[in-house]
C-alpha cells in the first residue's frame, strides 16, 4: 500500500463549479496534513494545512480531515481557470519525525 | 527577500559524473529536504535534516549524498552510482521540527543526462 494515495485525474471541472480533491494516507500516527498546488514547470506552493478532525476554509478552499477513516479532501468553490494545476497531497508522519510523504498529485483542469 | 535558492537551475552531466546542487535558505528554518520530481511520480523524498549536522535517508537515498554543516545550506550530491538520475531537483525547508511541515521550495534544479 502506497503511503499517500491520490488519483491521478485529469478532473475536469466547469469554471464556477466545486473541484473535489481526495487523498488517503496508510500510516494512522501521521500528525499533520497539507495540499499544495503546482503549476507545470514550477515548484509546488502551499495552499493548506490541517492538523485536526473537521473542515478548514480559507477563501474559497475547504481542506476536511477524517482520521478515522485516514481521508484528506480540498475542495475548491468557484473554480477559476488559474486554478488548473497539479494538487499534491502531503502527510507528516509524526511529531518526532518530520518525513514528509507526498502523493502523486491529481491534475485539475478547469474548462472555460 | 527570504527565500530559497536553488542553483544551478539548468545542469547537464555526463554519464559517470558527479554533480551538486547548491540550496541555500536564508528564512532561519530549522528543517530542509530535498525532493525529486519524475513526470506523473510526485514528490519523493531524497533525504532530509531536522537539524545541523544531523540528516536522515528518505525513500530514494541510494545514489545521492547530502551535507548539513550550516543552518542555512543543504547541498545534495548526485553521485555516479545514481542509475537514472535525469529529474527535477526541489529542495525545501520547513521552519519548526516536529509534527509541522509547511514546507516552503525553491524554485528547482533540473538535472539532465547525457
Amino acid at each position: 500500500q502506497k503511503e499517500v494515495e491520490q488519483n491521478s485525474g485529469p478532473l475536469s471541472v466547469p469554471e464556477g463549479a466545486i473541484a473535489s480533491l481526495n487523498c488517503t494516507y496508510s500510516d494512522r500516527g501521521s500528525q499533520s496534513f497539507f495540499w499544495y498546488r503546482q503549476y507545470s514547470g514550477k515548484s509546488p506552493e502551499l495552499i493548506m494545512s490541517i492538523y485536526s478532525n473537521g473542515d478548514k476554509e480559507d477563501g474559497r478552499f475547504t481542506a476536511q480531515l477524517n482520521k478515522a477513516s485516514q481521508y484528506v479532501s480540498l475542495l475548491i468553490r468557484d473554480s477559476q481557470p488559474s486554478d488548473s494545476a497539479t494538487y499534491l497531497c502531503a502527510v507528516n508522519k509524526g511529531s518526532r519525525d518530520d518525513k514528509i510523504i507526498f502523493g502523486k498529485g491529481t491534475r485539475l483542469h478547469i474548462l472555460p | 527577500d527570504g527565500g530559497i535558492t536553488q542553483s544551478p537551475k539548468y545542469l547537464f552531466r555526463k554519464e559517470g559524473q558527479n554533480v551538486t546542487l547548491s540550496c541555500e535558505q536564508n528564512l532561519n528554518h530549522d528543517a530542509m529536504y530535498w525532493y525529486r520530481q519524475d513526470p506523473g511520480q510526485g514528490l519523493r523524498l531524497i533525504y532530509y535534516s531536522q537539524i545541523v549536522n544531523d540528516f536522515q535517508k528518505g525513500d530514494i537515498a541510494e545514489g545521492y549524498s547530502v551535507s548539513r554543516e550550516k543552518k542555512e545550506s543543504f547541498p545534495l550530491t548526485v553521485t555516479s552510482a545514481q542509475k537514472n538520475p535525469t529529474a527535477f531537483y526541489l529542495c525545501a525547508s520547513s521552519l519548526y521540527r516536529g509534527g509541522t511541515g509547511e514546507l516552503f521550495f525553491g524554485e528547482g534544479s533540473r538535472l539532465t543526462v547525457l
